[in-house]
């Protein structure tokens, strides 16, 4: 079992939906969670960090993170086709003492005007 | 502020030949980590930095790399007898401080080893 898993996609959703994007982890003790946004040939940027249970929203982004079920998502209200790129989700550990982060293998956006 | 800086964008070597990446982190961040990424897959997590701490080396994936931090700030990743496998984007990424704060990443290198 990886430790970080997502979909790989692509998830195509239509200019003005709402893109859901999941991603599960199997370190029990994971207390830092983080959503990158990359591009093709650029580097990751961040987009939304969560620590706590229930939904953190900034801005057309939603990160919701649910520890018991091992689950952290993002949504992204309102599409638009400049949101597509590939979605990392990552993880620190509670098995790591130091700041490395496990990501996942990323989903890809499809925003089709 | 300035962000993380990594020279070069670029490299290209002939298998065989040893190689440095360069990483100036966020002036400030303490913490510093290298990642790559192959074509296709996720970043790989390979060694971490923290002030005048022992680094964390445990994602090196051969004695072949090597990497160091001088003064706590400019950081050297060093692969050694390059094997065509070692071609990726070798990404570095700088924090403030503490276990899970944000990492901000640079641009990468681009190495391809022929």
């Amino acid at each position: 079992q990886k430790e970080v898993e997502q979909n790989s996609g692509p998830l195509s959703v239509p200019e003005g939906a709402i893109a859901s994007l999941n991603c599960t982890y199997s370190d029990r003790g994971s207390q830092s969670f983080f959503w990158y946004r990359q591009y093709s040939g650029k580097s990751p940027e961040l987009i939304m960090f969560i620590y706590s249970n229930g939904d953190k929203e900034d801005g057309r982004f939603t990160a919701q993170l649910n520890k018991a079920s091992q689950y952290v998502s993002l949504l992204i209200r309102d599409s638009q086709p400049s949101d597509s790129a590939t979605y990392l989700c990552a993880v620190n550990g509670k098995k790591s003492n130091t700041g490395k982060l496990i990501f996942g293998q990323g989903t890809t956006l499809q925003v089709k005007p | 502020g300035a962000g993380v800086s990594q020279s070069p964008s670029n490299k290209v070597t002939e298998k065989g030949k040893d190689v440095e990446l360069r990483c100036d982190p966020i002036s400030g961040h303490t913490a510093l980590y290298w990642y790559r990424q192959s074509l296709g897959q996720g970043l790989e997590f390979l060694i971490y930095f923290q002030g005048n701490s022992a680094p964390d080396k445990s994602g090196l994936p051969s004695d072949r790399f090597s990497a160091e931090r001088t003064g706590g700030s400019v950081s050297t990743l060093t692969i050694q007898r390059t094997q065509q496998e070692d071609s990726a984007v070798y990404l570095c990424a700088s924090s403030l401080v503490m276990v899970g704060d944000t990492q901000y990443f640079g641009p990468g290198t681009r190495l391809t080893v022929l």
